[in-house]
């Protein structure tokens, strides 16, 4: 494996459902990153962790939470999503947090029915 | 309050046709600027980092300017295989943490 890859690709799920999306960098890098990206909007930054510590919560609801076990893996947790939640998240990686070339894996397409 | 504006939102044009994409952006001291392009149902791919104002970067056909409000991607003898939705994101000189503030980007569409 190269590169950032993240699983599933895609995601179908109730609202009531827990699920998990997972990233794994194999590049060295010591950032990592969750986007969100919703149709005819910017990406939107909802974590960041450095050195497997977060340094970055962009104001996101608690029915996400995300988990860095070390610097080259990120989950995110997902529980009581609702359907606004239906979108594309990425997953980012870069050398370190403060010059800040990230490289974004495929991303997994969640749907919250 | 840190903004980036693209434009225009879709640009169409004939294979050959060179144009150029803009990034205008308001932030509080910039760190760097990227340029990303995103396929459909993919990541975005890092194209380039500018730093500072009249830097220039090049790869094939495009080329990326920096001045100290905008940078411009430029696209010469656009082809097909072009075609992709660009994205422009700034990092802010304050932010250690690596946040990037992205624009909505550009979908740009080269017909043969």
């Amino acid at each position: 494996e190269t590169g950032v890859t993240q699983t599933p690709r895609h995601l179908v799920m109730g609202m009531t459902n827990k699920k998990s999306l997972k990233c794994e960098q194999h590049l060295g890098h010591n950032a990592m990153y969750w986007y969100k990206q919703s149709a005819k909007k910017p990406l939107e930054l909802m974590f960041v962790y450095n050195f497997k510590e977060q340094t970055e919560n962009n104001s996101v609801p608690s029915r996400f939470s995300p988990e860095c076990p070390n610097s080259s893996h990120l989950f995110l947790h997902l529980h009581t999503l609702q359907p606004e939640d239906s979108a594309l998240y990425l997953c980012a990686s870069s050398p370190s947090g403060r010059y800040n070339e990230q490289f974004f894996g495929p991303g997994t397409r969640l749907t919250v029915l | 309050e840190d903004q980036v504006t693209q434009s225009p939102e879709a640009l169409r044009l004939q294979e050959g046709e060179s144009s150029s994409l803009n990034c205008s952006y308001t932030v509080s001291g910039l760190r760097g600027l990227f340029w990303y392009r995103q396929d459909p149902g993919k990541g975005p791919e890092f194209l380039f980092t500018l730093y500072s104002a009249g830097e220039e970067k090049e790869k094939e056909r495009l080329k990326a300017t920096l001045t100290k409000k905008e940078s411009f991607l430029h696209i010469t003898a656009p082809k097909p295989e072009d075609s992709a939705t660009y994205l422009c994101a700034v990092q802010p000189i304050y932010n250690q943490g690596g946040k990037l503030i992205f624009g909505q980007g550009t979908e740009l569409s080269v017909k043969p």
